[in-house]
């Protein structure tokens, strides 16, 4: 099974900052990644598809990139409303693993 | 607009069963491959079954296999998980999602917790 290890498992950063969150496959997985955000309390909410796509109505301070076991989620300026805990997930065949999450934090 | 509600969590002792349901509206159901995940108290998510758009072909994490069963009615639009033979570490919320054709999960239930402890 194919296993996704993010890094870090958690950041604290400050409004206006830019983070960077990085996800590496086990193994290559060309671009079959999405990244999400979770909140407490909620479902998770999809934010990149197709490793680099930004999904409809969320805010183009997300990026995505990378292929093949390296990936890269960047807030390019973050906002009050960030501040949640991001996963990556793979789509290279079952079993559709997530990496083990990202919390980020207010400094 | 699309909706997806699950239903049949609650509190279940050790070895019992529960079945829960996914209720989709605003989408053609029949059309979309469809999963289930769940996230322990505190913990991160965990990927559990999917069912074809056809309900050919359905695949489970090792964690699940030989206990859970992932099913479809297309007529009522609506997904199921049977879960049987439960551990105290199948607790956790479980939500429904559709896959959306192009690598991601675009739409997720609200969740609803399974509790399994005597």
């Amino acid at each position: 099974a194919i296993q996704l290890t993010q890094s870090p498992s958690s950041l604290s950063a400050s409004v206006g900052d830019r983070v960077t969150i990085t996800c590496r496959a086990s193994q290559g997985i060309t671009s079959a990644l999405a990244w999400y955000q979770q909140k407490p309390g909620k479902a998770p909410n999809l934010l990149i598809y197709d490793a680099s796509s930004l999904q409809s109505g969320v805010p183009s301070r997300f990026s995505g990139t990378g292929s093949g076991t390296d990936f890269t989620l960047t807030i390019s300026s973050l906002q009050p409303e960030d501040f949640a805990t991001y996963y990556c997930q793979h789509f290279n065949g079952s079993p559709y693993t997530f990496g083990q999450g990202t919390r980020l934090d207010i400094k | 607009q699309v909706q997806l509600v699950e239903s049949g969590g609650g509190v279940v002792q050790p070895g019992g069963s529960l079945r829960l349901s996914c209720a989709a509206s605003g989408f053609t159901f029949s059309s979309c491959a469809m999963h289930w995940v769940r996230q322990a108290p505190g913990k991160g998510l965990e990927w559990v079954a999917v069912i074809s758009y056809d309900g050919r072909k359905k695949y489970y994490a090792d964690s699940v296999k030989g206990r859970f069963s992932i099913s479809r009615d297309d007529s009522k639009n609506t997904l199921y998980v049977q879960m049987n033979s439960l551990r105290a570490e199948d607790t956790a919320v479980y939500y429904c999602a559709r896959y959306s054709g192009t690598y991601s999960f675009d739409y997720w239930g609200q969740g609803t917790l399974v509790t399994v402890s005597s």
